[in-house]
């Protein structure tokens, strides 16, 4: 399957403190996208990691990828109430030409 | 500023009875999707257009129709809705389908009575 497993499936950590989630897939991959969706809302894209990439940045997130592995993480540094959200990873192939989401991460940040 | 539009954004309708969900887009792109979120769980592509080519999924419900009439927009018809189409509806848009990132609405609510 296409589909990204995230762990842990919920998350719950004090403001300042760090933010760790990891997927899991089992296809060969392009790229993997991270999104956010505050509860009640879209899903909003984080950042987008192609499969010849190791490690990329984007202000406080941190996203790796270990494709012997099968693997990913995202790293939110420093979070903030507002960092509150699920969070999902989709693996994409081109052979598929879609995303597949995971049930995602819940992460609760509290003040 | 460029966007994804979904209207409305709660749908109340009764068990039978067809209802229309509406998606438009500013971003001039090709590729709109509809996606079903239930509750604590990953978003479910039902179909997507590329332009005017439609591309359903194998597990799509037949009650599930959709209608691209021009690039902006994008229908999501159920024809006989069932208590168990109770959902999050989210549309998104990316620019091809080659693994670009996807621009979502902000979804419809629908609820059956």
């Amino acid at each position: 399957s296409q589909q990204g497993e995230e762990d842990p499936q919920a998350l719950s950590i004090q403001e300042g403190e760090n933010a760790t989630m990891n997927c899991s897939y089992k296809t060969s991959i392009n790229n993997l996208q991270w999104y956010r969706q505050n509860s009640g809302r879209g899903l909003v894209h984080l950042i987008l990691i192609r499969s010849n990439e190791r490690e990329k940045h984007s202000g406080r997130l941190r996203v790796t990828l270990d494709t012997s592995k099968k693997s990913s993480s995202l790293l939110i540094t420093a979070s903030r109430a507002a960092d509150t959200a699920s969070y999902f990873c989709a693996p994409f192939n081109t052979g598929f030409q879609k995303l597949v989401f995971g049930t995602g991460t819940r992460l609760l940040v509290s003040p | 500023d460029a966007m994804v539009i979904q209207n409305p954004r709660y749908q109340v309708t009764q068990f039978g009875k067809p209802v229309t969900l509406s998606c438009s887009q500013t971003l001039n792109h090709n590729v709109m999707y509809w996606y079903q979120q239930k509750s604590s769980q990953a978003p479910k592509l039902l179909f997507h257009y590329y332009d005017k080519d439609f591309n359903n999924e194998a597990d799509t419900p037949d009650n599930f129709q959709s209608r691209r009439p021009n690039t902006s927009f994008c229908f999501l018809d159920i024809r006989s809705p069932g208590l168990g189409d109770a959902a999050m509806y989210l549309c998104a848009t990316s620019r091809d389908r080659i693994g670009q990132p996807q621009h979502f609405g902000d979804g419809t609510r629908l609820s059956i009575l």
